[in-house]
C-alpha cells in the first residue's frame, strides 16, 4: 500500500533563503508525482508535475527532483519571498492499474520578511 | 481559459439532510476527481471519473456518491449528512486520467 510522507510538517525561514521541501513515498511504482501549493481556505495550485521517466522539472524559482529508486522527491525554492508562504503538498499517482492519487500531509511554509 | 469551477462555494446544512455539489472541469478535460479535506485527515480521495465512467472510489461510506455527465461536468451527492461530513470538498480536472490535475476553489460544507 502506497504511503506518502512530508518532512518537516512546518518550516519558518527568513526572506531570501533557499529551501528544500521533502516528499517520500513507500512504493517506487508510480506514474508521476505532482507538487501543489495551497493557501489557507483555498483550492490547490499546481506547481510542477514530474513523470516517472523524468529526474527533474523547473518552473521559475522552483525546481522539483524525483528519485524513484529511493522513493523521494524534493522541491527546491530559490530566493524565498513572503508570497511563498503556503502549505506545499506532494501527490503520487501509483502505476498500479486504476489506483488513486495519494497526497502527503503537506509542509506549512512561512517566509518571514 | 476558464479554470475549474465549483458550486456552491459555501453550504450550511443540518444533520440528516442531503447535499449535491457541482464541478465544471476545464474545457477539454475528460477526467474529474473529488477529494475531501479536513484538518484531521488531510486530503482524502473520494472518486475519479473519466468519460462518464467511475474509474476509482475511495474508502467512504455509500452515503457518498457521484456521477459525470457527457459534457464532463460532475456532481457528488452526500445523503444523510453527519457532523463529520463538514469539510472542504475539492474537485480536480485533468485532460486524461494520468495527466496534471488542476483544482477548483472548493465547496466549504458545514453540517450543524
Amino acid at each position: 500500500k502506497q504511503e506518502v510522507t512530508q518532512i518537516p510538517a512546518a518550516l519558518s525561514v527568513p526572506e531570501g533563503e533557499n529551501l528544500v521541501l521533502n516528499c517520500s513515498f513507500t512504493d517506487s511504482a508510480i506514474y508521476n508525482l505532482q507538487w501543489f501549493r495551497q493557501d489557507p481556505g483555498k483550492g490547490l495550485t499546481s506547481l510542477l508535475l514530474i513523470q516517472s521517466s523524468q529526474r527533474e522539472q523547473t518552473s521559475g524559482r522552483l525546481n522539483a527532483s524525483l528519485d524513484k529508486s529511493s522513493g523521494r522527491s524534493t522541491l527546491y525554492i530559490a530566493a524565498s519571498q513572503p508570497g511563498d508562504s503556503a502549505t506545499y503538498l506532494c501527490a503520487v499517482r501509483p502505476s498500479t492499474s486504476y489506483d488513486k492519487v495519494i497526497f502527503g500531509p503537506g509542509t506549512s511554509l512561512s517566509v518571514i520578511p | 481559459k476558464a479554470g475549474v469551477t465549483q458550486t456552491p462555494r459555501y453550504l450550511i446544512k443540518t444533520r440528516g439532510q442531503q447535499v449535491t455539489l457541482s464541478c465544471s472541469p476545464i474545457s477539454g478535460h475528460r477526467s474529474v476527481s473529488w477529494y475531501q479535506q479536513t484538518p484531521g485527515q488531510g486530503l482524502q480521495f473520494l472518486f475519479e471519473y473519466f468519460s462518464e465512467t467511475q474509474r476509482n472510489k475511495g474508502n467512504f461510506p455509500g452515503r457518498f456518491s457521484g456521477r459525470q455527465f457527457s459534457n464532463s461536468r460532475s456532481e457528488m451527492n452526500v445523503s444523510t449528512l453527519e457532523l463529520g461530513d463538514s469539510a472542504l470538498y475539492l474537485c480536480a480536472s485533468s485532460r486524461d486520467w494520468l495527466d496534471e490535475q488542476f483544482f477548483g476553489p472548493g465547496t466549504r460544507l458545514t453540517v450543524l
